[in-house]
């Protein structure tokens, strides 16, 4: 059973970077198959993927990325692969990202995200001075 | 963007009734279309993907259709359990999930 764990910090001041890691257990994040996805919700309102990783034999130290258009020019994900771990970092953040962020694994193929059938627990991060 | 609009907001339903709910792209998704359940406090659980497909373990209770820009989730005879966030999500270009309609008991 793959499980998957976000942690980091759960308050960021503006204008810092927002760094979160996920930690997933009962499978490699170096598999085929599988994309490496963030996704974060606002208080009360709907999802918003933000981007998505996945391990590239020819780039096995920084894998391939997608990033949501929206957000691509404060996006970075990177890949662990000694921690079987993922990480997110948004930079210059405002109030504006304060959200739950969750990681997910992605179904997806050909360098196009699909559909997230495992999810994190989710993590609150608020961004506060 | 492939913008995607769900209808009702909120939906109350008897139990033992259908559920039905909708979710329409702003142009053609094919069947490049996903439903997740989310419950308070919890994280959103894949139900049906490929518009149509159940994903493992989900029930038969829930199914989908659709193709192209028209999409319906349906949950045939609503209980208890079922009461949550329901959201779609397109994978055709980029991914983009719709704002949920929460179905309540009524």
């Amino acid at each position: 059973q793959v499980q998957l764990q976000e942690s980091g910090p759960g308050l960021v001041k503006p204008s810092e970077t927002l760094s979160l890691s996920c930690t997933v257990s009962g499978g490699s994040i170096t598999s085929d198959g599988y994309y490496w996805a963030w996704i974060r919700q606002h208080p009360g309102k709907g999802l918003e993927w933000i981007g998505y990783i996945y391990y590239s034999a020819s780039s096995p130290n920084s894998g391939s990325t997608y990033y949501n258009p929206s957000l691509k020019s404060r996006i970075a994900i990177s890949l662990d692969t000694s921690k079987n771990q993922f990480s997110l970092k948004l930079n210059s953040v405002t109030a504006a990202d304060t959200a739950v962020y969750y990681c997910a694994r992605d179904l997806g193929r050909q360098g196009m995200g699909y559909y997230f059938d495992y999810w994190g627990q989710g993590m609150l991060v608020t961004v506060s001075s | 963007e492939i913008v995607m609009t769900q209808s009702p907001a909120t939906l109350s339903v008897s139990p033992g009734e259908r559920a039905t709910l909708s979710c329409r792209a702003s142009r053609s998704v094919f069947r490049s279309l996903a439903w997740y359940q989310q419950k308070p406090g919890q994280a959103p659980r894949l139900l049906i993907y490929g518009a149509s497909t159940r994903a493992t373990g989900i029930p038969a209770k829930f199914s989908g259709s659709g193709s192209g820009t028209e999409f319906t989730l349906t949950i045939s005879s609503l209980q208890s359990e079922d009461i949550a966030v329901y959201y779609c999500q397109q994978y055709n270009s980029w991914q983009t999930f719709g704002q949920g309609t929460k179905v309540e008991i009524k």
